[in-house]
């Protein structure tokens, strides 16, 4: 059982550049989101999804895209990355609002 | 508007030192709350729940609606207590989402 699980673990990015950040979990949840972590700023939400092709904003989300085709999987897609994005992004997973969240291991991102 | 507010970047203790890491929120209703850690280079991972009302690994944390806080605490710190420790609020709506206070930094000298 491997949880959530987050790839890649470390990438750089040039300005203007795309990449997918890919996030999959393995215990059938329901909900899933992408939050990033800034020094000072603690976790935000970027997107969310209660369900496969259900998905909805959350406080951070321009210059971000996601889908969810599957149960499985919630991608990130970074359009044309910004230095501003520079960050660790977290994916996770849960069956509810008052229950454990369970965390990938993070992607550490660098735009330069 | 929800919001968790945690005052403190960084709180430095010795071994043995009781802890209380201070987490105050803003939300219109029950407010569901959660304490995550993160220790070095680990994901995080839920420390407590106030619905559950347990202590793990020695800390408590009592829900305070009239003073909407929820202060995490331990008697005695240990030094395998060094980690990063964010208070979470439900963001409610059967969504899933969490709301993140800023994150405190503990350190526990030896």
């Amino acid at each position: 059982n491997a949880g959530v699980t987050q790839t890649p673990k470390f990438q750089v990015l040039k300005t203007g550049q795309s990449m997918t950040l890919q996030c999959a979990q393995d215990m059938n949840h329901e909900y899933m989101s992408w939050y990033r972590q800034d020094p000072g700023m603690g976790l935000r939400l970027i997107h969310y999804s209660v369900g496969a092709g259900i998905t909805d904003q959350g406080e951070v989300p321009n210059g971000y895209n996601v889908s969810r085709s599957t149960t499985e999987d919630f991608p990130l897609r970074l359009l044309s990355a910004a230095p501003s994005q520079t960050s660790v992004y977290f994916c996770a997973s849960s069956t509810g609002t008052a229950v454990t969240a369970f965390f990938g291991q993070g992607t550490r991102l660098t735009v330069v | 508007a929800q919001r968790v507010t945690q005052p403190e970047k960084l709180l430095s203790v010795f071994k043995g030192a009781p802890v209380e890491l201070k987490c105050n929120y803003s939300y219109s209703g029950s407010p569901e709350l959660f304490w995550y850690v993160q220790y070095s280079r680990q994901r995080l991972q839920l420390l407590l729940r106030h619905i559950s009302r347990e202590s793990i690994k020695g800390f408590t944390a009592d829900l305070n609606k009239g003073e909407t806080s929820f202060h995490l605490k331990k008697p005695f710190a240990q030094e395998e207590d060094s980690a990063m420790y964010y208070c979470a609020l439900s963001g409610g709506g059967n969504t899933g989402k969490l709301i993140f206070g800023q994150g405190t930094t503990l350190q526990v000298k030896p």
